[in-house]
């Protein structure tokens, strides 16, 4: 059962590289997230994915762009990383409904240098 | 602008020590409150949604409570596995992508 999957797990960009995140969860959950986790932020919402073939901007967006693929597929692109950007990036879905929280992946550490 | 805010920031207990961890909120309607647990290099891990003042959940050594305006996540007689950090979070009426997360307090047990 391997829930949200995220790779890579590490990266390092230089600065104006571009790469793409990707996530897949088996879960056939309709909702997914990208968040971003920085020391003494708190998770922060970059774009979420209501359900197939939608997409909105969460509270951090500048600077990215996500595609859902498919159900299974919600991925996220960097077109020009800035050091602003490193940071640990987690994945998430869920279900609808008031029971149920999100299903986190294991996070890709991305360092922009 | 929904606010969370955890307290204390880190918490030392010795094995068998029990403690509470406080989740303060401000949200205008909430919608749910969530409690997870993160290890070191690992993603949140769910624990519980609480809906309204009053509600109770447990888990093994763990019990949430909610009042109007804040959470305690109690740990009672803590294994030095219950180490992690725990994170709060809020959702308000803007639905389901509207959840606001705390910084988490990084809790070690000593055994």
């Amino acid at each position: 059962n391997a829930g949200v999957t995220q790779t890579p797990k590490f990266q390092v960009l230089k600065t104006g590289q571009s790469m793409t995140l990707q996530c897949a969860q088996d879960m056939n959950h309709n909702s997914m997230y990208w968040y971003r986790q920085d020391p003494g932020m708190g998770l922060r919402l970059i774009y979420y994915s209501a359900s197939e073939g939608t997409t909105d901007k969460g509270e951090v967006p500048n600077g990215y762009n996500v595609s859902r693929l498919n159900k299974r597929e919600f991925s996220l692109r960097l077109e020009s990383a800035a050091p602003s950007q490193t940071s640990v990036y987690f994945c998430a879905s869920s279900e609808v409904g008031r029971n149920y929280g999100y299903t986190f992946g294991s996070g890709t550490r991305l360092t922009v240098v | 602008e929904d606010q969370v805010t955890q307290s204390p920031e880190a918490l030392r207990l010795q094995e068998g020590e029990s403690s509470s961890l406080n989740c303060s909120y401000t949200v205008s309607g909430l919608r749910g409150l969530f409690w997870y647990r993160q290890d070191p290099g690992k993603g949140p891990e769910f624990l519980f949604t609480l809906y309204s003042a009053g509600e109770e959940k447990e888990k093994e050594r763990l019990k949430a409570t909610l009042t109007k305006k804040e959470s305690f996540l109690h740990i009672t007689a803590p294994k030095p596995e219950d180490s992690a950090t725990y994170l709060c979070a809020v959702q308000g009426p803007g639905g389901y992508q509207k959840v606001t997360f705390g910084t988490g307090t990084k809790l070690q047990v000593i055994p």
